[in-house]
């Protein structure tokens, strides 16, 4: 079946620092990636994507590559501010498909 | 930026009870689609609408489940007698096109339902 997991939380960091989400995937054919983020209080918003191998997807210094030989899709920023504290959902979908697939999505808080 | 907009923002019921949960998609949106994410498991799809009928259904959406569109803005989940394992937060969300990697889906901040 089609299936997302990503890293444990809660993560917790301090402001500027460098910041990896893991994300692996199991999907039956080849998928598009995404990574979602839900602030206090509001709904999920997309916060990048990567439609097929070895592309990039970019936002708000957000990055995630799409690794098909890892099936990994890990969400990285260089240096985190306390605006960046969120719950992150890694997410999959099937080429033509409207249903996603999610994590179960990684809290994390910046402390100043 | 429009957004979708879910109401309420929390429902307490009773188990047994039928609940009716809103949501506005924005406007210029053709389909349709309600989430659940059980406190502390992964947000799961329920169903996707799209031209007034259901296009895709989870396991989860049984016979307890419907939904509706029955005016040109809102767009309706029903369970008919909640059932304690009910309990979760339910996410309304709409997209322009049909697949997910065409078209972002936006989502609703979420109608918090609690079944005592």
């Amino acid at each position: 079946g089609n299936s997302v997991t990503q890293m444990e939380g809660p993560v917790t960091l301090s402001e500027e620092a460098f910041l990896t989400i893991n994300c692996t995937y199991t999907a039956t054919g080849y998928p598009s990636l995404f990574w979602y983020v839900q602030y206090p209080g509001e709904g999920l918003q997309l916060l990048l994507k990567a439609t097929k191998a070895d592309d990039k997807g970019s936002n708000k210094g957000f990055e995630a590559t799409y690794r098909k030989e890892t099936t990994s899709f890990h969400l990285e920023k260089g240096s985190v501010q306390v605006s960046d504290s969120a719950v992150y959902f890694c997410a999959l979908s099937l080429q033509g498909a409207q249903k996603l697939v999610f994590g179960q999505g990684t809290r994390l808080t910046i402390n100043p | 930026e429009p957004e979708v907009t879910q109401t309420p923002s929390h429902q307490v019921t009773q188990m047994g009870q039928e609940v009716i949960l809103r949501c506005v998609p924005i406007s210029n949106h053709l389909y349709f689609y309600w989430y659940r994410q059980i406190l502390g498991q992964k947000v799961e799809f329920l169903v996707s609408f799209y031209n007034n009928e259901i296009s895709e259904k989870s396991e989860i959406f049984d016979d307890q489940f419907s939904v509706e569109r029955p005016d040109g803005s809102n767009f309706t989940l029903k369970i008919r007698s909640t059932k304690l394992e009910d309990s979760a937060m339910y996410f309304c969300a709409s997209s322009g096109l049909g697949t997910a990697d065409l078209s972002p889906l936006h989502f609703g901040n979420g109608t918090r339902l609690t079944v005592t």
